[in-house]
Order: C-alpha cells, then structure tokens, then sequence
C-alpha cells in the first residue's frame, strides 16, 4: 500500500531556512486523484494544514505562513518538498506529509519528523 | 479562518463504555467533516470523512454524525486500543482547520 515517509534535519538554527522531503512509495504519485501535503504539529498544540501541491505543481498555503513557504514536487522521483525561510522556535514540531483527495479529506499520514528551531 | 472547538477537552472512560465527542464550527461547513484518532508519539489516523464515512479498517463502533456547525463522534463498546486523542477538521474552506482534540483517558 501507499506509503510516506519525511526526512529531513531534526534541528535548524533560527533564522535559517528548514527543508523536508516526503517520500511515496507503493504507488505512482502521478494520480491526479490527489494533493500531497504538509501538516505540523507544536507540542500539546492542535494539528495545522501548513500546504498543499497538485502535480501540476499548483499550491495552496496557509496564509500566516505563505511569505516563508514553498512546496516543490517531482513525481519522476517519487517525492515532495516543503521549504520554510526564517524559522523562528514557533515553527518547533512535529511535520507530518500527508495525502489529499480532491475534495480536502486527508486520507494518509507520513509517521512524522520532529523539527527542532534552536 | 473557520474556527474549530471540541468538547470536552479529556474525559475518562472504561472498557465497554460508549463515548460520545463533540466538534463544532465557527460557520456552516456543510459534510466537509471529518475524525482523526492519535496517540501519543504517533502519527494521526484518519478515521472518519464527510461526517460519517469511516476509511477502510475503521471499526464499525465508530460513528460519526452531526450537520452543519455541530458534529458528534460516538464509540461504541470502547476498545482499549481507543483511548487517544481525537481531532475534528473542517475541509471546506482552506485553510482546512482542526480543532483543539478531545483526549480519552482510561
């Protein structure tokens, strides 16, 4: 079955720019049946839709966030990337890349990376 | 931005006990609804989708319900494997937008 993965460094100096990757595996990326996105979650804090990508390479971005955030995709290779310029320590959590049907329903989940701005 | 609140924040429960969590919307967000069970150190689980469609593997004690702004999760015959947090979210508009959880405690 469908699998995502993120990787990606654990720790990321403020001010500086933190980039991950989400690996799919198990099945082509190039459905269009899909988004592939990003979520992040602080510690003790609720869950946050930080993005989204089509594989047209067309995005959506939470607004706070959209003047730090880029998404890339590259189906060829079977991943997706989220860049985030000027961290800050409230960027701190958990990212998890996640799956997107048409609609907006989240159906997969990557089991995590934990990002740590000190 | 659709504001997301949850009821109650934790509760505690046993084995066998039927549950009931409430979601509601800050607007009408019509089925875009949806459940996700988490437990600690653990990704999410996507559990419920427009209100009361469980995804594949999701037990049948699960029901979803509600319309409009007010949204219920009910677990039925609780297992020990549901005590976890569980997270509401609205899709309709982006940015789509969770609510704050409600953890069930054994």
């Amino acid at each position: 079955q469908v699998q995502l993965q993120e990787s990606g460094p654990g720790l990321v100096q403020p001010s500086q720019t933190m980039s991950l990757n989400c690996t799919v595996s198990g099945d082509s990326m190039t459905t269009t049946s899909f988004y592939w996105g990003w979520v992040r979650q602080p510690a003790g804090q609720r869950l946050e839709l930080i993005g989204r990508i089509f594989i047209t390479g067309s995005t959506n971005y939470r607004p706070s966030l959209k003047s730090r955030l880029s998404m890339s995709i590259d189906t060829s290779k079977s991943y997706f990337s989220l860049k985030l310029t000027s961290v800050t320590v409230a960027d701190t959590a958990v990212y998890y890349c996640v799956r997107v049907n048409l609609v907006g329903d989240i159906d997969l989940w990557g089991q995590g990376a934990r990002v740590t701005v000190s | 931005d659709i504001q997301m609140t949850q009821s109650p924040s934790s509760l505690s429960a046993s084995v066998g006990d039927r549950v009931t969590l409430t979601c509601r919307a800050s607007q009408d967000i019509g089925y875009y609804l949806a459940w996700f069970q988490q437990k600690p150190g653990k990704a999410p689980k996507s559990l419920i989708f427009a209100i009361s469609n469980l995804h594949p593997g999701v037990p049948s004690r699960f029901r979803g319900s509600g319309s409009g702004t007010d949204f219920t999760l009910t677990i039925s015959n609780l297992q020990p494997e549901d005590f976890a947090s569980y997270y509401c979210q609205q899709y309709q508009n982006f940015p789509f937008t969770f609510g704050p959880g409600t953890r069930v405690n054994l």
